[in-house]
């Protein structure tokens, strides 16, 4: 089983549409979580970071963290043409073998059509 | 300037070629790492440099030999490459290590693509 899964998708959706993007981990250690957002040929670029559960908003970007359930999720409102991407989450653990590494999902690959 | 610039964009390189990837910051971030990300796939840890000394290596095969001259140089050399090796190659900076603190941002380079024939 993988620490981090996320479903690669691919997610199509009209401009306009609310997103949903999420991951689930086993790992308890992960204590740290991130949301990257990667453009085509394109290195990652940090979207969110959080560290405690509960939501946190950023513009139409919301993350929010359950740490008794193990998931995480990115909410983008009024995703525009321009939002077409790939999205990573990544974590970090606090402890154990995968200390101090960012650990990534496999990425959902995201269009949101005109 | 919050910038990881990666020389060259694209490679392509012969079996029995040797050629070298840079990376460059001027954040005075003092960690650097190189990933592999192969197409639709999450990116890949290689190596990580603390303070311009090798902090972390995933076991990576010895024809990626990586180097850091100075506090805002990372080099990754590479000889005698397989096709296979053919991807994406990143590289990301941070102030400190994730494991000296944990709630540092790591900032990705656009990446060198790199083709082996």
């Amino acid at each position: 089983q993988k620490e981090v899964e996320q479903d690669p998708g691919p997610l199509s959706v009209p401009e306009g549409a609310i997103v949903s993007l999420n991951c689930t981990y086993s790992n308890s250690a992960f204590q740290y979580f991130m949301w990257y957002r990667q453009y085509s040929r394109k290195g990652p670029e940090l979207l969110m970071y959080t560290y405690s559960s509960g939501n946190k908003e950023d513009g139409r970007f919301t993350a929010q963290v359950d740490k008794s359930s193990k998931y995480i999720s990115l909410f983008i409102r009024d995703s525009q043409p321009s939002d077409s991407a790939t999205y990573l989450c990544a974590m970090l653990a606090a402890g154990g073998t995968s200390y101090g590494k960012l650990t990534f999902g496999q990425g959902t690959i995201l269009t949101v059509h005109p | 300037d919050t910038e990881v610039t990666q020389t060259p964009k694209h490679l392509v390189m012969g079996m029995t070629n040797k050629k070298s990837l840079k990376c460059e910051q001027h954040m005075g971030h003092r960690a650097m790492y190189w990933y592999k990300q192969k197409a639709k796939k999450p990116p890949e840890l290689m190596f990580v440099y603390s303070y311009e000394k090798l902090s972390i290596n995933e076991s990576v095969p010895s024809r990626f030999s990586p180097e850091c001259p100075n506090s805002s140089l990372l080099n990754l050399h590479l000889h005698a490459l397989q096709p296979e090796d053919s991807a994406l190659y990143l590289c990301a900076s941070s102030q400190v290590l994730f494991r000296d603190i944990m709630n540092t941002e790591a900032f990705f380079g656009q990446g060198t693509r790199l083709t082996v024939v």
